[in-house]
């Protein structure tokens, strides 16, 4: 139990384009899911956090025009890079907070996104 | 001063060997306590996931947390190849949900 998805597993875009992400959780509901971003040889950075149903709260410093996130549902949140350039490239993570019977969070196994 | 330091490393060690990887923090209001491991171009899985100083076991893994000191530490006995990933500790403060992490230690365990 416990699965996390995301879609695609990784996305090659032009520049001025714009990319959605996937993140479903597969067996559990899930009120809260979490958005990160990681570099090479780097820690995940929380970009976002996104409740069903209400506005995602961003982290200081993450342009919420340019990272656009929907909760749909309690097992799906999307996040879209909006007119993406060659610096949004990188490995984006999400996580989903399992409702019950504990709220460890679960990861899903990321999207490597390459802006050329 | 980040929140959480982590040893990067890189940490190579020989089958079998016991593993010890730390962590140490800042915040005191931090309360809750996770190991990840994550392989090459995956997303995190949850390992040991604790909420009180003291000792948690889970089959070869131990996990140690001192809020006292600010320290954890993460054992693994009796290593094996395929222990072989980065380790990411990570916290977050008592209820909230924000976790921070730590830099992540890759580890090789060698045949």
């Amino acid at each position: 139990g416990a699965v996390v998805s995301q879609h695609p597993s990784w996305v090659i875009c032009k520049s001025g384009t714009s990319v959605k992400i996937e993140c479903r959780s597969l067996d559990f509901q899930a009120t809260t899911m979490f958005w990160y971003r990681q570099f090479p040889k780097q820690s995940l950075m929380l970009m976002a956090t996104s409740n069903e149903g209400s506005k995602a709260t961003y982290e200081q410093g993450v342009e919420k025009d340019k990272f656009l996130i929907n909760h749909a549902s309690l097992t799906l949140s999307t996040l879209t890079v909006t007119s993406a350039h060659p610096e949004d490239s990188s490995f984006y993570i999400c996580s989903a907070r399992r409702d019950r019977p504990s709220t460890e969070q679960f990861f899903g196994p990321g999207t490597r996104l390459t802006v050329l | 001063q980040k929140e959480v330091e982590q040893d990067p490393g890189p940490l190579s060690v020989p089958e079998g060997a016991i593993v010890s990887l730390n962590c140490t923090y800042s915040n005191s209001a931090f309360q809750y306590f996770m190991w990840y491991r994550q392989y090459s171009r995956k997303g995190p899985e949850l390992l040991m996931y604790t909420y009180s100083s003291g000792n948690k076991e889970d089959g070869r893994f131990t996990a140690q947390v001192d809020k006292s000191s600010k320290y954890i530490s993460l054992f693994i006995r009796d290593s094996q190849p395929s222990d072989s990933a980065t380790y990411l500790c990570a916290m977050s403060e008592g209820g909230s949900e924000k976790l921070v992490f730590g830099k992540g230690t890759k580890l090789t365990v060698n045949p």
